[in-house]
This record gives C-alpha cells, sequence and structure tokens, in this order.
C-alpha cells in the first residue's frame, strides 16, 4: 500500500521569502505522478504542480518547483517569493500510473500542512 | 466552464440520522471520485465511479455509506445511520478519460463539512 507522509502540520513564511514544505511517501511501484495541491481558506482545492517519476527533471510553475528525490521518495515543493495569497493547506498526494484507458486514478494524500504567509 | 459542485456545503445531524451528500462533476468527466478528510489526518479515498459503474468502492468505511451515480451524471454519498466518527469533510473530484498516457488530472470540488453531534 502507498503512503504518503507530511512531516509539518504548520509553517510559516515571511512574504517574499521562499519555504520548503516536505513530502516522502512509500511505494512498490516504479511508475507513478506525485502531485502538490494547495486548499486555501474557504476555497476548493487546486493543482498546484504535477511530477512523474520516469522524470528525472523537476517539475517547475512559476514560483513553484519540487525537489524529486525518487531513491529517498522525497518529493518537496519550494515556494519562491511568497505571497499572502500562498496561505493555503497544502496536500503532497501519490497516484499509481495505470495501463487501462479506465484508470483507477485513486489518490493517496498526506495529513496536509498549513502555511501561512505574513505580511 | 463550471467546476466540481458539492451541496450542501455544511450539515449538522444527530447520530443516527441520515445524510445525502450530492456532488456535480464538470460535465463530460467520466470520473468521479469520493474522498474524506477527517479532522486532522490525511485525506482518504472512499470510491471511484466510472460514468455510472463503481470501479473501485475499497475505500468505503462500512455498509452506512452507500454512493450512487444515477445515469453517469452527478453522485450522492448517503450516509444512513450517521455515527460521530462520520464527520468530516467529504470531498469530490472528477477527471476525464484521455485514452492515450497521462495522469487524469483530477479538480476537485469545495467539500461538505459534514458534523455528527
Amino acid at each position: 500500500a502507498q503512503t504518503v507522509t507530511q512531516s509539518q502540520p504548520e509553517m510559516s513564511v515571511q512574504e517574499a521569502e521562499t519555504v520548503t514544505l516536505s513530502c516522502t511517501y512509500d511505494t512498490s511501484e516504479s511508475n507513478y505522478y506525485l502531485f502538490w495541491y494547495k486548499q486555501p481558506p474557504s476555497r476548493q482545492m487546486i493543482l498546484v504542480i504535477r511530477q512523474e517519476a520516469y522524470k528525472q527533471q523537476n517539475a517547475t510553475e512559476n514560483r513553484f518547483s519540487v525537489n524529486f528525490q525518487k531513491a529517498a521518495k522525497s518529493f518537496s515543493l519550494k515556494i519562491s517569493d511568497s505571497q499572502l495569497g500562498d496561505t493555503a493547506m497544502y496536500f503532497c498526494a501519490f497516484m499509481k500510473h495505470g495501463l487501462r484507458a479506465y484508470n483507477n486514478n485513486d489518490m493517496r494524500f498526506g495529513a496536509g500542512t498549513r502555511l501561512t504567509v505574513k505580511p | 466552464e463550471a467546476g466540481v459542485t458539492q451541496f450542501p456545503s455544511h450539515s449538522v445531524i444527530e447520530k443516527g440520522q441520515t445524510v445525502t451528500l450530492r456532488c456535480d462533476p464538470i460535465s463530460g468527466h467520466d470520473n468521479l471520485y469520493w474522498y474524506r478528510r477527517v479532522m486532522g489526518k490525511e485525506i482518504k479515498f472512499l470510491l471511484h465511479f466510472v460514468k455510472e459503474s463503481k470501479q473501485d468502492e475499497s475505500g468505503m468505511p462500512n455498509n452506512r455509506f452507500l454512493a450512487e451515480r444515477t445515469g453517469g451524471t452527478y453522485s450522492t454519498l448517503k450516509v444512513q445511520p450517521a455515527e460521530l466518527e462520520d464527520s468530516g469533510v467529504y470531498f469530490c473530484a472528477s477527471s476525464y478519460n484521455p485514452l492515450a498516457g497521462g495522469p487524469n488530472e483530477q479538480f476537485f470540488g469545495p467539500g461538505t463539512r459534514l458534523t455528527v453531534l
């Protein structure tokens, strides 16, 4: 079974600074996907960034980047130039790679990290 | 385009009562997922529909939970009778089905916060 661990329940960062959120996972699969989702207060969960396990290059999306260490099963999220709007709950998630057209792509989530960006 | 919607946003019921949660996926999305987050814990998978069929319901806690997806459109999740431990936030997500490769990105609804007293 796959498990995802986020060891930091809460974090805070000053506006414009950089923060890194940790995530580790456990799986015997060789091909899979990893995600970071963000849920702002009272709003919907949205996808921040996605990483395919077979790709060595770390994914980046503007101010968001990941440090994917496959051997260590680590997938941390770095937020550069933090903004007040980055305040949210961040969830790390794992999904197996499916081979069929209709894949059972259910996700395994960590417990979340509550990030507060301070002005 | 409208996103995934869920109704109600909050529900407070007493132990032993019945509650029905509704999810409307994004139009054209064959895949529909239900998840639950108990306070402070991880979001856990409950079940997965492909159109109107249950693809995987291995995450359903027990037979007090019944999910349906009539006509492959919206889905309902009924809890009967509700127990205290059923309290939490119930998320619905949907994704479409490309025939080739890639993860089916899941789009989440805002969740329904269920409180059982």
